[in-house]
């Protein structure tokens, strides 16, 4: 039973495809979040909703775009896929009090060939 | 900017010895820490926290210690054990900044 889940757990696709990436958790929690691992594997953050609303965009491209339908679900959408897209994307939630840090899923490593 | 650093990429230590992970940190906005804990294939799961109120916290074999001063935490595990071989991250954030600013991450290898 996760908490947090994310699915594909893996994708490959050529350049210029455009692919979604989905995102759920049973936790309950007011806030998700997506996180983009690079190749230097510093995670930074990229998008924050809190009951679906928009709270966070950190300077991303406008080719990714994150939908959330409830407050149990943020998907990431991307367009136009780069060689440069590739990483490992983590979804997460919390509550806003912040006691107790983030949930996060598994990851979902996207590969652009 | 890298506002969070892990300076040591890796550490490896005895197991039973004591394993000491270090972290500083730029902005003196942030008033919260936290330290997670990730395998490989899997993503990382929260491991201690600490407000800047504290300078210590301790939760079994883990402690967080904060020199807020310094703008330094560590945070170290007593005694190692193989099953703590993992990447560590130390993250931060500020009161209603709705997110955490993480660090690249310190390999520690826990040898038997």
């Amino acid at each position: 039973d996760t908490a947090v889940s994310q699915t594909p757990k893996y994708l490959v696709t050529q350049m210029g495809n455009d692919k979604s990436i989905k995102c759920e958790q049973n936790l309950g929690h007011d806030t998700m979040y997506w996180y983009k691992q690079d190749s230097k594997k510093f995670l930074k953050i990229m998008f924050s909703y809190n009951n679906k609303e928009l709270i966070i965009n950190e300077t991303v491209p406008n080719r990714f775009s994150p939908k959330s339908p409830d407050k149990a679900h943020l998907n990431l959408h991307i367009n136009s896929l780069e060689l440069g897209d590739s990483a490992v994307y983590f979804c997460a939630s919390s509550q806003p009090d912040r006691d107790g840090g983030y949930t996060f899923g598994s990851g979902t490593r996207l590969t652009v060939v | 900017d890298q506002q969070v650093k892990q300076n040591s990429p890796s550490l490896s230590v005895q197991e039973g010895r004591i394993s000491i992970l270090n972290c500083d940190y730029t902005n003196s906005m942030f008033d919260y820490f936290l330290w997670y804990k990730k395998y490989p294939a899997e993503g990382p799961t929260f491991l201690i926290s600490i407000s800047s109120i504290k300078d210590k916290n301790e939760d079994g074999r883990f402690t967080v210690f904060l020199n807020k001063s310094a703008k330094h935490l560590s945070l170290h595990i007593v005694p190692s054990q193989p099953g703590d071989s993992a990447v560590y991250f130390c993250a931060a954030s500020a009161r209603g900044a709705g997110k955490s600013t993480f660090g690249d991450g310190t390999t520690l290898t826990v040898k038997p």
